[in-house]
């Protein structure tokens, strides 16, 4: 079946703009998550959802960055008032079930530029 | 907290030739280990992964990695490498604490197979 998806696969943004990302998980996977991955690192977690729940949200750099899974399948994730230091790659990865040991499959990622 | 180090940033290594790809971790709590894979063009997928029981795993490709918890360490190996396997690989822990599904990643050790 299709893989994780994401758009768009790339964005430019002007400094102070609000940018929304979008995942498509594979179908019926319960679990969610985001990455942020700067350029030469290695990805940094942002948020997880099991379902339509956000249960993990430690990783958000700031109030800025807003994550939501409406209906536990298609997520977003939104970042408000862009700043240069956000520009990085935004990687999601779904997983079929929800034990932290199940295998994370990871989408092509969205290249957000700030300017 | 927990961190990775990833030892070299950058192996290079003629074809056929035996391979080690070195990383070392930092947590007070358990932790499940990965190793990503990241080929050109394509997004992350996991290689292998320690969760628990025998210390050496292995994957369909002939890697295989050894946990050491004495040396806190999850070195990934390859007796003899292909071109195929130039990529760009990263080494993950999970941390088994509070509930949380954060994994943290190393910032990547980039394997380049020469002919």
């Amino acid at each position: 079946g299709a893989g994780v998806s994401q758009s768009p696969r790339y964005k430019v943004a002007k400094r102070g703009q609000d940018v929304a990302l979008r995942c498509d998980p594979i179908s019926g996977h319960v679990s969610l998550f985001w990455y942020q991955q700067a350029l030469g690192q290695g990805p940094e977690f942002l948020t997880y959802f099991q379902n339509e729940a956000q249960l993990d949200k430690s990783g958000l750099p700031s109030d800025r960055f807003f994550a939501e899974r409406p209906e536990g399948s298609v997520s977003t994730l939104k970042i408000q008032r862009t700043q240069q230091e956000d520009s990085a790659v935004y990687l999601c990865a779904s997983s079929r079930y929800s034990g932290r040991a199940d295998t994370q499959y990871f989408g092509p990622g969205t290249r957000l530029t700030v300017l | 907290a927990q961190s990775v180090t990833q030892l070299d940033s950058q192996v290079p290594v003629f074809e056929e030739a035996p391979v080690e790809l070195r990383c070392n971790y930092s947590s007070s709590v358990s932790v499940y280990l990965f190793w990503y894979v990241q080929y050109p063009n394509q997004g992350l997928q996991l290689l292998l992964k320690y969760l628990s029981g025998s210390t050496l795993v292995e994957s369909i490709n002939g890697f295989e990695a050894e946990f050491n918890k004495s040396q806190t360490s999850f070195h990934l190996r390859k007796p003899s490498v292909h071109i195929s396997d130039t990529a760009e690989y990263f080494c993950a822990v999970m941390p088994l604490d509070t509930g949380g599904f954060k994994t943290i990643f190393g910032a990547g050790t980039r394997l380049f197979v020469k002919a």
